[in-house]
């Protein structure tokens, strides 16, 4: 089965720091992955998704992740943190889940980081 | 364009009363999905829809929760009767198809709190 492991379940930087969270996935396939953010009482976003494209995705607010299949890593990055990235941000691994003879992307997410930014 | 859209957004229920949730996806998304997101951890699947065919409910609590959606459009969300665990935030989504590559779209849930 699909994993995903975010080392560190909360993460502070000052306004202007480099932002990084981490996640790595346990995969026997090629994966998908995903980064959803989701601020408090709101549905997840996406951030930006690998699709096995270019393996550095650039996502929405600055965002941007690299697929190293050799590290099994999606860190996500932003080279300049603002008090509005606070959040907590999932990533997530989409694999073909086989339900009952019908195959689909099945989302597994990590259990979350919370990013919080300092004056 | 409309979102995910949810309802109620906050319940509060005593123990072995029955609750209900709304969801109505994004216009045109096929698949529909009901997670379940304890706090402070990700969002697990419960169930997830083609139209109006459950294709997967292989982690839905049958005893207890159900779920329908008529129509392929709007969906509910049941529990009855409600467990002091149950409390939890209950996350709808949608997308257009069921691949691995589809976005998923989320709702801003339903917190139920089970007292």
């Amino acid at each position: 089965a699909q994993s995903v492991t975010q080392l560190g379940s909360h993460v502070s930087v000052s306004e202007g720091a480099l932002v990084l969270l981490r996640c790595n996935y346990s995969s026997s396939v090629p994966p998908y992955l995903f980064w959803y953010v989701q601020y408090p009482n709101q549905g997840l976003q996406l951030l930006l998704k690998y699709t096995s494209a270019a393996t550095l995705v650039k996502g929405i607010n600055g965002f941007e992740a690299e697929f190293k299949k050799s590290e099994t890593s999606f860190h996500l990055t932003k080279p300049s943190a603002h008090m509005s990235d606070a959040a907590e941000y999932f990533c997530a691994v989409s694999d073909l889940a086989d339900a009952g003879g019908t195959s689909y992307g099945k989302l597994t997410f990590g259990q979350g980081t919370i990013l919080t930014v300092h004056p | 364009e409309a979102g995910v859209v949810q309802s109620p957004r906050y319940k509060i229920i005593e123990k072995k009363q029955p609750v209900a949730f709304w969801c109505n996806p994004i216009s045109g998304h096929n698949t529909l999905y009901w997670y379940l997101q304890n706090l402070g951890q990700g969002p697990e699947l419960l169930i997830r829809y083609e139209n109006e065919e459950a294709v997967d409910d292989s982690q839905l609590p049958k005893d207890r929760f159900s779920a329908e959606r008529l129509k392929g459009v709007d969906s509910t969300l049941k529990i009855q009767p409600a467990e002091l665990g149950d409390s939890a935030v209950y996350l709808c989504a949608s997308s257009l198809g069921g691949r691995s590559t589809d976005t998923q779209y989320f709702g801003p849930g339903t917190r139920l709190t089970v007292l």
